[in-house]
């Protein structure tokens, strides 16, 4: 059974601090990471996704990073800003049969102005 | 944004009265789940489906069941509901890999209370 940890559970940052949020998972079998980010009685909106075969994936002021092997993804934010405040979900989609997604729990990140 | 639509948004139900959550995509994607998020354990898949009339079960499908008779549309049915299923609940649409675009898009929610 695939399980997805995120560390640390809850972050804050001052303004302008980059950071680096981890997820790792237990089943290296994966066809995908897809990083989300959930805003308070929110939806989830997709920031990046990593296929298998790539190490990782920008966008903006975010950098996505995924060791399959060792069975590890970060997410970099750049130069933090009060807007980035939000819950960061990792997701791995699964390889085999009905390619199911498994969530960790999340980071909580506050960015300070 | 992905076109999938989640109806209703809130709803406040009685203990043991049968509740039925739709979802609506416009993209024409293969899979759809159901997904609850609960504190402290995340979102957990209920059901998902691969295609229509085909169905599956996810970790935690018991007092539920789904319902898919056309591509746009994944029902979600709690029977009887219990206080236990008061949560929030997502779809999630997602193509094939064949298509090679597998991506997973969420809806907005719906938060179901149960007194």
């Amino acid at each position: 059974k695939q399980e997805v940890t995120q560390i640390p559970a809850a972050l804050s940052v001052p303004e302008g601090e980059n950071l680096v949020l981890n997820c790792s998972f237990t089943d290296s079998a994966i066809y995908n990471l897809q990083w989300f980010r959930q805003d308070p009685g929110k939806g989830l909106t997709s920031l990046l996704l990593i296929q298998s075969s790539q190490r990782e994936q920008t966008s903006g002021r975010l950098n996505a990073s995924l060791d399959k092997s060792s069975g590890r993804s970060t997410l970099y934010i750049a130069a933090s800003q009060p807007g980035d405040s939000a819950t960061y979900l990792c997701a791995v989609r699964g390889s085999g049969g009905y390619q199911k997604v498994t969530f960790g729990i999340g980071t909580k990140l506050q960015v300070i102005p | 944004d992905a076109g999938i639509t989640q109806s209703p948004r809130h709803k406040v139900t009685e203990t043991g009265t049968p509740v039925t959550l739709r979802c609506h995509q416009t993209e024409n994607h293969r899979y759809m789940y159901w997904y609850r998020q609960d504190p402290g354990h995340g979102l957990r898949l209920i059901h998902y489906s691969y295609g229509v009339k085909d169905t599956d079960k996810g970790e935690v499908s018991d007092g539920y069941s789904v319902s898919r008779s056309k591509t746009e549309d994944f029902l979600l049915t709690l029977e009887s509901a219990t206080s236990s299923q008061t949560s929030v609940y997502f779809c999630a649409i997602s193509e094939s890999i064949a298509s090679m675009n597998t991506e997973a898009f969420f809806g907005q929610g719906t938060r179901l209370t149960v007194v």
